[in-house]
């Protein structure tokens, strides 16, 4: 079975300029998570999706973040414009379900760098 | 929201040694996972451990969920476990948002 795949997986960019990030989560999982990370930090949820619905968005500046997962499958996260704070890992995760009891799957992750 | 509090912080051992990882949290649970996040900064899954005891190879874990606590234990520690262990709660209640602690930093020696 495949796995949760993500690209890029290195970005550098600089700061006032727009990034996306693409997931692509494990087959037949109908939940879809992006995390944030920070250097030295545990992930924070930016945005969960149940199928191509918004479960939840509370922790994603939506200022200058958006996401969107079209058709229910692949999912897309976008910066604009970025900030140096935005440095960071940007991790997309999936599981079969949102109702509790799943076990997580988690992509490489993608590495951002805002100078 | 539910708080996720991880000790100790970091941790230092020598290859061979054992150590136990502690997660505590605030509130009921549905799910509570373990993680291992490598220098590459995957995160691998564990155990899937809302409640009782689990093990796999040297790793074992326990999630005491009315004492809203969980234990992961590593016995005869390998320099491959070195790394960030991540431990993860869902609440109970309806808001299945999965809550991360800030994890504990282990360096294992050779």
């Amino acid at each position: 079975e495949a796995g949760v795949a993500q690209s890029p997986r290195y970005k550098i960019i600089e700061k006032r300029q727009s990034v996306a990030f693409w997931c692509n989560p494990i087959s037949g999982h109908a939940t879809l998570y992006w995390y944030q990370q920070i250097l030295g930090q545990g992930p924070k949820l930016l945005i969960q999706f149940q199928n191509n619905g918004v479960v939840d968005d509370s922790q994603l500046p939506k200022d200058r973040f958006s996401a969107e997962r079209l058709k229910g499958v692949d999912s897309t996260l976008k910066i604009q414009p970025a900030k140096l704070e935005d440095s960071a890992v940007y991790l997309c995760a999936s599981s079969r379900t949102g109702t509790g009891g799943n076990t997580i799957y988690f992509g490489e992750g993608s590495w951002l760098t805002v100078v | 929201g539910i708080q996720v509090e991880q000790s100790p912080p970091d941790l230092i051992l020598q290859e061979g040694a054992n150590s136990t990882l502690r997660c505590n949290f605030s509130d009921s649970v549905n799910n509570l996972q373990w993680f291992h996040q490598n220098p590459w900064g995957q995160l691998i899954n564990l155990f899937y451990i809302p409640s009782g005891t689990k093990q796999n190879g040297r790793l074992s874990a326990t999630t005491v969920a009315t004492e809203r606590y969980s234990l992961l234990y590593i016995s005869s520690s390998q320099t491959t476990d070195s790394g960030v262990y991540f431990c993860a709660v869902e609440p109970s209640g309806g808001s299945y948002i999965p809550t991360f602690g800030r994890g504990t930093s282990l360096i294992v020696h050779p």
